[in-house]
């Protein structure tokens, strides 16, 4: 049982190129949400997926599109990155425990945009 | 909306010392609150939660936090630090709403010295 896992774990990217972050889960967890870390700010929801096949916007949307390819993987794509999108990604997936659900989440994926 | 904010970016401690890392919210409903530690270089790992019920809940590794409504506060404590303890603290809540979306804190980073 790996959890979430996240590939890459480090990328630099110059600005301008596409790349797609990607997770999966081997909890059979219903929900996925991408997260990124940035210092001072805690983390910020980037997209999540309540379920297969439904994806929302979180707080920071803009720049970044969202696959909810099946049930274990959930995709985090940027299509033109820009130096303010130089952040740690995290990925995570919840299921129900004690009536709430509780995140569980992933080591991360470090961006550098140039 | 809802808020949380971390009293204190960076903490320092002497082993053997009481932690109290400092966590208030705001919310418009009754929260949801989680305290998460996160060691360097890895992913978030789950403390503990408030849900509902006795307000003094017992985490991981000797670590409580207390729920005051009346002041808004959900303050991590342990009674004696670890160097093993040394690393950043996220509190955040949760409004119950759809997608169970967590709303973070800044973070504290704990410095245990020996």
């Amino acid at each position: 049982n790996a959890g979430v896992t996240q590939t890459p774990k480090f990328q630099v990217l110059k600005t301008g190129q596409s790349m797609t972050l990607q997770c999966a889960q081997d909890m059979n967890h219903n929900s996925m949400y991408w997260y990124r870390q940035d210092p001072g700010m805690g983390l910020r929801l980037i997209y999540y997926s309540a379920s297969e096949g439904t994806t929302d916007k979180g707080e920071v949307p803009n720049g970044y599109n969202v696959s909810r390819l099946n049930k274990r993987e959930f995709s985090l794509r940027l299509e033109s990155a820009a130096p303010s999108q130089t952040s740690v990604y995290f990925c995570a997936s919840s299921v129900l425990s004690g009536g709430w659900e509780t995140q569980y989440f992933g080591p991360g994926t470090r961006l550098l945009v140039l | 909306a809802q808020s949380v904010t971390q009293l204190g970016s960076h903490v320092s401690v002497s082993e053997g010392a009481l932690v109290l890392l400092r966590c208030n919210y705001s919310s418009s409903v009754p929260p949801y609150l989680f305290w998460y530690v996160q060691y360097p270089n890895q992913g978030l790992q789950l403390l503990l939660k408030y849900t509902t019920g006795a307000t003094l809940v017992k985490g991981i590794n000797g670590f409580e936090a207390e729920f005051k409504k009346s002041e808004t506060s959900f303050h991590l404590t342990k009674p004696s630090a670890h160097m093993s303890d040394a690393a950043e603290y996220f509190c955040a809540v949760s409004d119950g709403n759809a997608g169970n979306m967590l709303t973070f804190g800044g973070g504290t980073r704990l410095m245990v010295k020996p």
